[in-house]
């Protein structure tokens, strides 16, 4: 009966590292979503998950942004070249189709130095 | 351009007393709104919902209104505990659209 889990949960990379980021979902949950926190500010969408495949991707800043979802359940949002705005808390939601509500994990801290 | 608001980044309310905290929206597409509560190093945690075709729904201590024409909801905790000191979002969906539009929060404490 475990909830949405992140690993991990900091992660201190240098300017220019390749980061990747892991998701868990609430078991049996079909719908996945990334959400980026930045200090002071709401959670922004960065993509969406209907299985396997992106739904909505919309979110996503830029090509060094890219997400994954290979088999329906865990999820991995890789990103490339980080520079240090992209410092922030990064989250995670699943739900099921029909759900309007979206079920949290606790977010990884991105620091980028 | 945010579509949803939210102009008190904080509130402080003494123990016992109502918690009112507001939110605004300027998409009318918004069908569904949301708030969710945040403490530290936690993710958000659902706390209450209500449809665009309801102006109030009601679970337990909490309250949620509904103000369609003004664009505006506000959710009322009464009474309010020292428990209910964190992060408040209020969050908009569009119906068909799954994205979370959310507000920038607002902090509110509950003082004994």
């Amino acid at each position: 009966g475990a909830g949405v889990s992140q690993t991990p949960s900091n992660k201190v990379t240098e300017k220019g590292k390749y980061v990747e980021l892991r998701c868990d979902p609430i078991s049996g949950h079909t719908a996945l979503y990334w959400y980026r926190q930045s200090l002071g500010q709401g959670p922004e969408f960065l993509i969406y998950f209907q299985g396997t495949g992106a739904a909505d991707d919309s979110g996503l800043p830029n090509d060094r942004f890219f997400a994954v979802r290979p088999e329906g359940s865990v999820s991995t949002l890789k990103i490339q070249r980080t520079e240090r705005g992209d410092s922030a808390v990064y989250l995670c939601a699943s739900n099921n189709p029909g759900e309007r509500e979206q079920f949290f994990g606790p977010g990884t801290r991105l620091t980028v130095l | 351009d945010q579509q949803v608001k939210q102009n008190s980044p904080s509130l402080s309310v003494q123990e016992g007393r109502i918690s009112i905290l507001n939110c605004d929206y300027t998409n009318s597409m918004f069908d569904y709104f949301l708030w969710y509560k945040k403490y530290p190093a936690e993710g958000p945690t659902f706390l209450i919902s209500i449809s665009s075709i309801k102006d109030k729904n009601e679970d337990g201590r909490f309250t949620v209104f509904l103000n369609k024409s003004a664009k505006h909801l506000s959710l009322h905790i009464v009474p309010s505990q020292p428990g209910d000191s964190a992060v408040y979002f209020c969050a908009a969906l569009i119906q068909g659209a799954q994205k979370l539009v959310f507000g920038q929060g607002t902090r509110l404490t509950i003082n004994p």
